[in-house]
């Protein structure tokens, strides 16, 4: 099984929009609502952000939000701010009931 | 509060079986979750290596199924047996608490803090 394909970096100043991609196939990204974001400050454990393409846990401020269209997953974050910067990693279950990440991105803010 | 704390060596020799246990406080792994192991190679991104729940059931990366054995130990704990290893298989362990559903399946959390282990001789 390939990795979901992530842009490697993306940047935004504070208060801006930012948006990062997840691309996959019709067996994981595309089949169901199977994908979840996950956010990892350097030298820390990942932590969860949206579940099932578009669910928050508690605790997740509401600029962040997940959509998906076909094949194609995206985690929007809104009103940047300097704590958001981190590696951000997309993960869909797949019907060979197994679970794939993506190669994450990096996000600065500038 | 459920925690959950990797335990194991550090430094596994080449072709030697690699062992860790998790140990879950604050939840009992009976509970209705699932309870995984994901790895991360440092400077490199996280790869799934399976799951599994208290009835045995288990989810396993297709592409180290042959190698990895993860089961349900004693005093809420389970446990990652990863054999034949490589360099390759140098990276953090991090053990975490699973939820899977009929259509999906995600780290919940929380996650451990997390282990490095070193394959080399």
């Amino acid at each position: 099984q390939s990795a979901l394909t992530q842009p490697p970096s993306v940047s935004g100043s504070p208060g801006q929009s930012v948006t990062i991609s997840c691309t996959g196939t019709s067996s994981d990204v595309g089949s169901y609502d199977r994908v979840s974001w996950y956010q990892q400050p350097p030298g820390t454990a990942p932590k969860l952000m949206i579940y099932e393409v578009t669910n928050r846990p508690s605790g997740v401020p509401d600029r962040f939000s997940g959509s998906r269209s076909g094949n194609t997953a995206s985690l929007t974050i809104s009103g940047l701010q300097a704590e958001d910067e981190a590696h951000y990693y997309c993960s869909s279950y797949t019907t060979s009931t197994s679970v794939i990440f993506g190669g994450g991105t990096k996000l600065t803010v500038l | 509060q459920v925690q959950l704390q990797e335990s194991g060596p550090g430094l596994v020799k080449p072709s030697e079986t690699l062992s860790l246990t998790c140990a879950v406080s604050g939840s009992s792994i009976s509970s209705g979750y699932f309870w995984g192991w994901i790895r991360q190679p440092p400077g490199k991104g996280l790869e799934w290596i399976g799951s599994i729940y208290y009835s045995g059931s288990t989810y396993n990366n297709p592409s180290l199924k042959s190698r990895v054995t993860i089961s349900l130990d004693t005093s809420n704990q389970f446990s990652l047996k990863l054999n034949s290893v490589t360099a390759a298989d140098t990276a953090v362990y991090y053990c975490a608490r699973v939820r899977c559903t009929s259509i999906s399946c995600y780290v919940a959390g929380p996650w451990g803090q997390g282990i490095l282990v070193t394959v080399s001789s």
